[in-house]
């Protein structure tokens, strides 16, 4: 079944504690990306990854870190997460950055 | 710059159309969106519109684009409780550009 998945669906952490949400898609897309969603502001990018090895800032980025070393993988990582870094996360995989496929979401509290 | 702008709610009767809108500003926008999202869930690709088409229709859905006045609608025809989702309408030139969604709400 072709898919998104992303790990931890929820996690619970706090300030400072450095953290990764991994996000892996078997539909072979060269375009991956991560959005964080919050109430009232939809969803905003953080980063996109073109292909392996390459990957660039989206509209939020400050605070996150991406790597892209194998086509099916772009995990997020948080070095020093901060309060207002709780939020729903998601993770998107397509062909050219058109129509994306959406990963479950990875719902993130930091205290 | 990109911006898309949709109403926050929109509360229908069960049996009734739903129709949510949404305008955008980036007219060089190749395919627009629209995704579900369920409670507790991720987004859904509902159904998409290429730039050159005025209309789409899949069952249920109908896509209108007005491209003059950069603006894109979303018809539901008969209404459901199972409709009940936030709906985000999306712009894609370089990456995909969300509205902040619309809640649909669909009364018994």
């Amino acid at each position: 079944e072709a898919q998104v998945t992303q790990n931890p669906r929820y996690l619970i952490t706090v300030t400072g504690k450095k953290l990764t949400v991994t996000c892996s898609q078997n539909m072979n897309h060269e375009y991956m990306s991560w959005y964080r969603q919050d109430p009232g502001l939809g969803l905003r990018q953080i980063y996109y990854s073109m292909n392996v090895e390459v990957t660039d800032k989206g509209d939020v980025p400050e605070g996150y870190k991406v790597s892209r070393k194998e086509k099916r993988n772009f995990p997020l990582i948080l070095e020093s997460p901060s309060p207002n870094q709780t939020s729903l996360y998601f993770c998107a995989s397509s062909w050219g950055g058109a129509t994306q496929y959406f990963g479950p979401g990875t719902r993130l509290t930091v205290l | 710059g990109e911006d898309v702008e949709q109403s926050l709610f929109l509360s229908v009767r069960e049996g009734d159309s739903s129709v949510i809108n949404c305008t955008y500003t980036d007219s060089s926008s190749t395919y627009l969106y629209w995704y579900k999202q369920e409670p507790g869930a991720g987004l859904q690709l509902l159904t998409y519109i290429f730039s050159n088409m005025d209309m789409k229709q899949d069952q249920r859905l109908t896509v209108l684009l007005n491209k003059k006045d950069k603006h894109l609608s979303l018809r539901i025809a008969d209404t459901q409780t199972g409709d009940s989702a936030i709906y985000f309408c999306a712009e894609s030139i370089r990456q995909l550009t969300f509205g902040k969604g619309t809640k649909l709400s669909v009364i018994p």
